[in-house]
């Protein structure tokens, strides 16, 4: 059981748009800490996707936008496209672990 | 560009120890904390422990305490996963990661080194 909580699987036409929740405590995301998103396509390293809430990372599409309110964020992708499908996950720290915590993962399905 | 590249995975029998190691190269390696995060076959990902720019902070998940240890030498642009006492229950494929302190993002990965558990 993951600290943060997020959907195992989200799917989505090409073209559309789909979110993906991150829900924590108020001990990681509700005690201010930020939260930062992962991309893991099949077979490889996670990559950094978006920090700090929602910030991108260096030549990540403006397709994603991230967001945080209260102990919950979420990352949305509009304009879907094929090579978005992969593995994501949300990150954060816990201060009542003293460690970094990571959501369980979504797959994301283009469909 | 940035490279982390890890190595000294492979197959360990329960009980045993094992060090991994991750070079890291194309950014100033001395003024970057380190994490290591783990990915069991099929699951998600687990942070495992994090070194500070210069060894003076580590945080380690309550899973591997006691058991594992991190060590850096920033002369050789290098940090250290110490694993003993290993369980089949470690066996993922271990990343190293670059970040500027424990609460900020994992900016660049390596690739993976694969640790096998099994008798």
């Amino acid at each position: 059981q993951s600290v943060l909580t997020q959907p195992p699987s989200v799917s989505g036409a090409l073209g559309q748009r789909v979110t993906i929740s991150c829900t924590g405590s108020r001990s990681n995301i509700g005690s201010a800490y930020d939260v930062h998103w992962y991309q893991q396509l099949p077979g490889t390293a996670p990559k950094l996707l978006m920090f700090v809430n929602s910030l991108r990372a260096s030549g990540v599409p403006d397709r994603f936008s991230g967001s945080k309110s209260g102990t919950s964020a979420s990352l949305a992708i509009t304009g879907l496209q094929a090579e978005d499908e992969a593995d994501y996950y949300c990150q954060s720290y816990d201060s009542s672990l003293n460690g970094v915590v990571f959501g369980g993962g979504t797959k994301l399905t283009v469909l | 560009q940035v490279q982390l590249v890890e190595s000294g995975g492979g197959v360990v029998q329960p009980g045993r120890s094992l060090r991994l190691s991750c070079a890291g190269s194309g950014f100033t390696f001395s003024s970057y904390g380190m994490h290591w995060v783990r990915q069991a076959p099929g699951k998600g990902l687990e942070w495992v422990i994090f070194i500070s720019y210069d060894g003076s902070e580590r945080f380690y998940a309550e899973s591997v305490k006691g058991r594992f240890t991190v060590s850096r030498d920033n002369s050789k642009n290098t940090v250290y996963l110490q694993m003993s006492s290993l369980r089949t229950d470690d066996t993922a494929v271990y990343f190293c990661a670059n970040s500027a302190t424990v609460t900020t993002s994992l900016d660049y990965w390596g690739q993976g080194t694969l640790v096998t558990v099994s008798s």
